[in-house]
């Protein structure tokens, strides 16, 4: 199965765009990007998706690098409530190993 | 409705009793997961059911044991715990399993074996 691979932590400032990369070097032509993150003591929340093109809504951006060997999730302007784990994830089409987290990026949001 | 409903929000059982956790979704959604999360770790997945089927069991011990009652509803069984199996567990689902549909998932049962 195809891996994803981020940097445990990153920092950022308040009301500062932030870039968290994605790394998934082994992605097959069908695997869908995904991101989901998660704040302390809830459930994961799903932010984005894309499969080759960048993608945009109302909460992030998606670029997805040409050979789709990695990717980036943009944050337009970080807030306090946006400190998470940033989990990037490989979404298997038509299989049934689904959402198969990695270790994911902690980030800290500064004031 | 996206909500992703879990009972109990905790859960204290002793090594002998069973008990089980529920996970209840009306989106429609037809794949429905389980997963069981450590302190400071990622979720892992457990379980996955598609159309009331189980499609994939990540070898999990036979202690845990899923069901899918109807396309709305997913339990978890629990019998003879280990204090080990001490975690989160997170219930999710999505609309089917051709990777481009978003996931929704519950805010877990968090289970104390003592």
């Amino acid at each position: 199965d195809a891996k994803t691979t981020q940097p445990n932590s990153m920092e950022s400032n308040e009301e500062e765009p932030v870039h968290l990369p994605c790394n998934h070097s082994t992605i097959s032509g069908t695997d869908y990007i995904h991101w989901y993150r998660q704040l302390p003591s809830q459930g994961p929340e799903y932010v984005i998706h894309g499969l080759t093109s960048n993608v945009n809504n109302r909460m992030a951006s998606l670029a997805i690098a040409e050979d789709r060997k990695s990717s980036t999730l943009i944050l337009h302007r970080a807030t306090l409530r946006d400190a998470a784990v940033y989990y990037c994830i490989l979404n298997f089409a038509g299989s049934a190993r689904q959402l198969t987290f990695g270790s994911g990026t902690q980030l800290t949001v500064l004031p | 409705d996206t909500e992703v409903t879990q009972t109990p929000k905790h859960l204290v059982m002793g090594m002998t009793n069973k008990k089980s956790l529920k996970c209840e979704q009306h989106m429609g959604h037809r794949a429905m997961y389980w997963y069981k999360q450590k302190a400071k770790k990622p979720p892992e997945l457990m379980f996955v059911y598609s159309y009331e089927k189980l499609s994939i069991n990540e070898s999990v011990p036979s202690r845990f044991s899923p069901e899918c009652p109807n396309s709305s509803l997913l339990n978890l069984h629990l019998h003879a715990l280990q204090p080990e199996d001490s975690a989160l567990y997170l219930c999710a689902s999505s609309q089917s399993l051709d990777g481009n549909t978003e996931a929704f998932f519950g805010q877990g049962t968090r289970l104390t074996v003592v």
